[in-house]
């Protein structure tokens, strides 16, 4: 099945400064490549999304590259601020139906610490 | 509009009981998925729901089961539970046109088995 690495599993940051986590995986038929952040005692909450027919994806201060050769996909945000603390998901899916429904594979978390 | 309601929040049983959690997805959703969060395993799936039909199942035993109901409020049960079922549970919900994969997540209900 499909397998999703994430890295680096922490990442600390000063304000203002950038931040990139990348994932990378393994099923060549994946098509939709979300990445969610989970604050402390909630649930993951989706932040962008990109999909296999698009490379770059943007939305303010966040953006999301995908290379479908070398199958690696990142999430950058730039001008971090203390509230992007939070722990970062990549996840991998198959989207249109078949075996796919409802399901996501994650990646293994990235703890972002942005420092005021 | 609100989001995906998951009850009871917190519960704390023994092992060898059962529990019953409860999800009621956004409204206008009709496929509900369950996921299991552990800081070991991270976030592993369950099992999807669409039409009151399973249509997707993950690598969790027998005691894991699920139902949908015809207003797409979905339940997940646990029996003989076990120390290792301690986890964080999520309901997930989707509008499920042409199946784009985007999930909401709820809060969560978080289980204690002592």
């Amino acid at each position: 099945g499909e397998n999703v690495e994430q890295h680096p599993s922490t990442l600390s940051v000063q304000e203002g400064d950038s931040a990139v986590i990348k994932c990378t995986y393994s099923d060549s038929a994946s098509n939709y490549f979300p990445w969610y952040k989970q604050e402390l005692g909630k649930g993951p909450q989706l932040i962008i999304d990109i999909r296999s027919n698009v490379g770059e994806k943007k939305d303010q201060r966040i953006a999301v590259t995908l290379n479908k050769t070398a199958k690696h996909f990142s999430l950058h945000i730039t001008e971090t601020q203390p509230e992007d603390s939070a722990v970062y998901f990549c996840a991998a899916s198959k989207g249109a139906g078949g075996t796919s429904y409802g399901k996501l594979t994650f990646g293994q978390g990235t703890i972002l610490t942005v420092h005021p | 509009k609100a989001g995906v309601t998951q009850t009871p929040r917190y519960l704390i049983k023994t092992r060898g009981q059962q529990v019953t959690l409860s999800c009621s997805p956004i409204s206008g959703h009709r496929s509900v998925s369950w996921y299991q969060q552990t800081p070991g395993q991270g976030l592993q799936f369950l099992f999807e729901y669409f039409s009151e039909t399973q249509r997707n199942k993950g690598n969790f035993p027998g005691r894991f089961s699920g139902r949908q109901f015809s207003n797409s409020r979905s339940e997940m049960n646990v029996s003989t539970l076990e120390l290792g079922d301690s986890a964080l549970y999520l309901c997930a919900s989707s509008l499920d046109r042409s199946n784009t994969g985007e999930l909401f997540f709820g809060e969560g209900s978080r289980l204690t088995v002592l």
